[in-house]
């Protein structure tokens, strides 16, 4: 299985949102609910943002959301703060006992 | 509070094998998915393997056959034997848990990491 798609980066204004694409296929995005989002700073270990593509684990700040529609899984994020500068990498597990990530997306907080 | 500490990484040459060690505390290796991921450097995650609480493993197609995840629960560690390394095999290396919300295990949702540990195959 290929690696998922996302674009390699994203940009926007304080206050403003912005939408990361994951792009699979039918046998993974498409078909399963495992959709992840990790969020990783410079240096740092990734951290879990989004799990079941739209679900929070505790302590993620809610203007972080997530959606799929077809093969293609976003995430959002509102209200567009200086720390939330840093990749995002999004995941999917195709019931075939792997898991994919997708490339990565580095969000440039203007 | 969950902690997990790698060690274990360094330089290695092509061939050679290499023992990870992901030592945990605030909970046990034993009765949690547990996964490895690595990220080689300036590029993606890939993951490498994971370990079920039940003791199955399954590892990506990258490593199978090469790499060994174990753990050792009087330790409270979590390893990954690494044989027959190869120069694309050069990535921070993280152990992580995998994500349980009360109602089952989510394969791809990884959500306590350590801090990584580097591995470099080189000569």
């Amino acid at each position: 299985q290929s690696a998922l798609t996302q674009p390699a980066s994203v940009s926007g204004s304080p206050g403003q949102s912005i939408t990361i694409s994951c792009t699979g296929t039918s046998s993974d995005v498409g078909s399963y609910n495992y959709v992840s989002w990790y969020q990783q700073h410079p240096g740092k270990a990734p951290k879990l943002m989004i799990y079941d593509v739209s679900k929070r684990p505790s302590g993620v700040s809610g203007r972080f959301s997530g959606s799929k529609s077809g093969n293609t899984a976003s995430l959002t994020i509102s209200g567009l703060q200086a720390e939330d500068e840093a990749d995002y990498f999004c995941s999917s597990y195709p019931g075939s006992t792997t898991v994919l990530f997708g490339g990565g997306t580095k969000l440039t907080v203007l | 509070e969950v902690q997990l500490v790698e060690s274990g990484g360094g330089l290695i040459q092509p061939g050679g094998s290499l023992r990870l060690s992901c030592a945990a505390s605030g909970h046990t290796v034993s009765s949690t998915y547990m996964s490895w991921v690595r990220q080689a450097p300036g590029k993606g995650l890939e993951w490498v393997s994971i370990i079920y609480s039940g003791g199955t493993t399954y590892y990506a197609d990258s490593v199978k056959g090469r790499f060994t995840i174990s753990r050792d629960n009087s330790r409270n560690t979590l390893y990954l034997q690494m044989n027959s390394l190869r120069a694309e095999d050069t990535a921070v290396y993280y152990c992580a848990t995998n994500y349980y919300d009360g109602t089952g295990y989510y394969p791809d949702a990884f959500d306590i990491w350590g801090q990584g540990t580097m591995v470099t195959v080189s000569s």
